[in-house]
């Protein structure tokens, strides 16, 4: 089962524009994490958020968690084509903290 | 420092035909590994995961097996695969305990005709 469900399904954006992906979930969780998959690749750890954090930042990336909410976004600052991949979020589900589960993902595309 | 290596990056099997995709760590002990399908466009589910050796558990009741033969080596198995066996499949492994950023392997695209 799914536990994040991202959205859009599909963004497209200009090179230099901001790029926003939401990401909810359904149980409690202790972090969420946010991977990057270039096309027919394995993913990439972006960043983790813990269950106690509101907002992090890494280089162009900006996560924030609403854990009332069960949500959270990336944000990818001025964008460039080499950003273009799809952007999973990740949660522990079941009550597990071994197992990892995805989203469905979002494919952004950045034009030059 | 830490390498997963995953195996082959592609593979073409007839209808029927057993499959084993091999994936080993380097680097670190007792990992937790974990097998994703990913259909095309379509995002990742979760197979198989294990937390020690010959500790197997299964997500989705299906034609796939797994194995844990060693510490750091996890095998997808199946004894006769089915055309909708076909996807993309990722190993994983994560730190034990509550490590919580995982690390993929580069994935083998499984093509059943």
């Amino acid at each position: 089962s799914q536990q994040g469900e991202e959205d859009p399904q599909a963004l497209s954006i200009q090179e230099g524009e901001n790029a926003t992906m939401n990401c909810s979930y359904k149980t409690s969780i202790n972090n969420l994490q946010w991977y990057r998959q270039n096309s027919g690749r394995g993913l990439v750890h972006l960043i983790l958020i813990r269950s106690n954090e509101r907002e992090k930042h890494s280089g162009r990336l900006r996560v924030t968690l609403d854990t009332s909410k069960k949500s959270s976004s990336l944000l990818i600052t001025a964008s460039r084509a080499a950003d273009t991949a799809s952007y999973f979020c990740a949660t522990n589900s079941g009550g597990s903290n071994y197992k990892l589960t995805f989203g469905k993902g979002t494919l952004l595309t950045v034009n030059p | 420092s830490q390498t997963i290596h995953q195996w082959p990056a592609t593979l073409v099997q007839p209808v029927g035909s057993p499959l084993s995709l091999e994936c080993t760590v380097e680097g670190t002990s007792n990992p937790n590994l974990y097998w994703y399908r990913q259909a095309a466009g379509r995002g990742l589910q979760l197979l198989f995961y294990s937390v020690g050796i010959g500790q197997i558990s299964s997500e989705v009741p299906q034609n796939l097996s797994a194995s844990r033969p060693q510490d750091r080596q996890f095998i997808l198995s199946s004894k006769k695969l089915l055309l909708s066996d076909s996807g993309f499949y990722l190993c994983a492994w994560r730190a034990t305990v509550e490590g919580p950023e995982a690390f993929f392997g580069q994935g083998t695209r499984l093509t059943v005709v």
